[in-house]
């Protein structure tokens, strides 16, 4: 069964930085375009980056532009995001989806929490 | 950035009922929107790709329709396992910014 699985996320002060993980399992990672994605305590979806599956395209959400870096490792299957200059209103469960003409395989989320 | 309307934010009914989502593009987005549906504690899950191709394994009561600015999901007869919240997505400018709606909360009467 095709899964991702994320890790990385933590509890972590305002200014610092963070780097999260999605490792892809039972599909051909390297052919999908890849995207993370956040989710508030309590509130919608938000779509915070994504990578074509060569590297070659990567796009960002106003807010996270110049601070968010999305990068892969095909080879080990594995989606990241490091993520500088964290602020409290970053606090979200960060979740990474493959997509196939929509985001058709999700993780189970990684919770990040920006607090003093 | 393209943002999306959905509307009504809580749609009340009873199993058996059609419920109708309706989600609203500020500008045109094509057939290049998605929906999903996610339950409490769980990840969402895409049910329609490209305004109007169900997902494999979505049940056939869940269809998609619409262009453009104008989308609608509709539940053809709502079972218990349905009662979710339903966010739409469009991508019409990929690699710049993705959107979601802010969502229906689909609730029991």
């Amino acid at each position: 069964e095709a899964q991702l699985v994320e890790s990385g996320g933590a509890l972590v002060q305002p200014g610092r930085s963070l780097r999260l993980s999605c490792v892809g399992t039972a599909f051909r990672f390297a052919d999908s375009a890849m995207h993370w994605v956040r989710q508030p305590p309590g509130k919608g979806l938000e779509w915070v980056s994504g990578i074509d599956w060569k590297s070659e395209y990567m796009g960002y959400v106003d807010s996270v532009e110049g601070r968010f870096t999305i990068s892969r490792d095909n080879a080990k299957r594995t989606l990241y995001l490091q993520m500088n200059s964290l602020r409290v209103e970053d606090t979200a469960l960060y979740y990474c989806a493959r997509d196939e003409d929509g985001f058709d395989i999700w993780g189970q989320g990684t919770m990040v929490t920006v607090s003093s | 950035e393209i943002v999306l309307t959905q509307s009504p934010a809580t749609l009340s009914l009873a199993p058996g009922e059609r419920a109708t989502l309706s989600c609203r593009a500020s500008q045109s987005v094509g057939y290049y929107l998605a929906w999903y549906q996610q339950k409490p504690g769980q990840a969402p899950r895409l049910l329609i790709s490209d305004a109007s191709n169900r997902a494999a394994g979505i049940p056939a009561r869940f269809s998609g329709s619409g262009s453009g600015t104008d989308f609608t999901l509709t539940i053809s007869s709502l079972e218990p396992e349905d009662f979710a919240v339903y966010f739409c997505q469009q991508r019409a400018n990929w690699p710049r910014a993705l959107t979601f709606g802010g969502g229906t909360k689909v609730e029991i009467k």
